[in-house]
């Protein structure tokens, strides 16, 4: 099956800065990969996705890039700001996310963002 | 509000009993997913069903099982429960429509703690 690698596990960084996370896959027909971010107390929630078929997508100052032929893609959050401290997830999934498939998760990051 | 509901919120028992997860998937999604969410693991897959029928397997104990009934709605069954037990159990749901997008909503989690 499906398995995800994530990294780092922790990350600190100033108010301002960037912070990025990567993932790894194994399974070369993923092709659906999410990230969510879940705020301390609260349920999972979808920030961004991307599919195969794109090598990345932005959303104000969030963006995900995707290597398929090296299986990694990554999250880069710009310009952070202290409610961007969270755990983010990433995951992947067959079927284009359009298939009610599965997706399996990384282990999470703990970003905090420090004033 | 994700639309998707479970019960209990909390919820403490002692080692051997059993206990039943909850969950109301959002209107009209077909497909019901539970994750288990422990500290050091993650979101862990356990099983995923559509429209009754259990369509994929993760890691779920034997001690575990699920079904989802002609409602939709779905229950977790966790026997002989131990320590290790102990987790955040989320279920969540997803679209069954041509424009889904691969979201899964989650639920706002049940604790169990086992004592």
């Amino acid at each position: 099956g499906e398995n995800v690698e994530q990294h780092p596990s922790t990350l600190s960084v100033q108010e301002g800065d960037s912070a990025v996370i990567k993932c790894t896959y194994s399974d070369s027909a993923s092709n659906y990969f999410p990230w969510y971010k879940q705020e301390l107390g609260k349920r999972p929630q979808l920030i961004i996705d991307i599919r195969s078929n794109v090598g990345e997508k932005k959303d104000q100052r969030i963006a995900v890039t995707l290597n398929k032929t090296a299986k990694h893609f990554s999250l880069h959050i710009t310009e952070t700001q202290p409610e961007d401290s969270a755990v983010y997830f990433c995951a992947a999934s067959r079927g284009g996310g359009g298939s009610n498939y599965k997706l399996t998760f990384g282990k999470g990051t703990l970003l905090t963002v420090n004033p | 509000d994700s639309g998707v509901t479970q019960t209990p919120k909390h919820l403490i028992t002692a080692t051997g009993q059993r206990v039943t997860l909850r969950c109301s998937p959002r209107s009209g999604d077909l497909s019901v997913y539970w994750y288990q969410q422990s500290l050091d693991q993650g979101l862990q897959f356990l099983i995923q069903y559509y429209n009754g029928e259990e369509r994929a397997k993760g890691n779920i104990l034997e001690r575990f099982s699920a079904q989802q009934f002609p409602d939709l709605h779905s229950e977790l069954n966790l026997s002989s429960l131990e320590l290790g037990d102990s987790a955040l159990y989320f279920c969540a749901s997803s679209s069954n429509q041509l424009a889904n997008t691969g979201e899964l909503f989650f639920g706002e989690g049940s604790r169990l703690t086992v004592l």
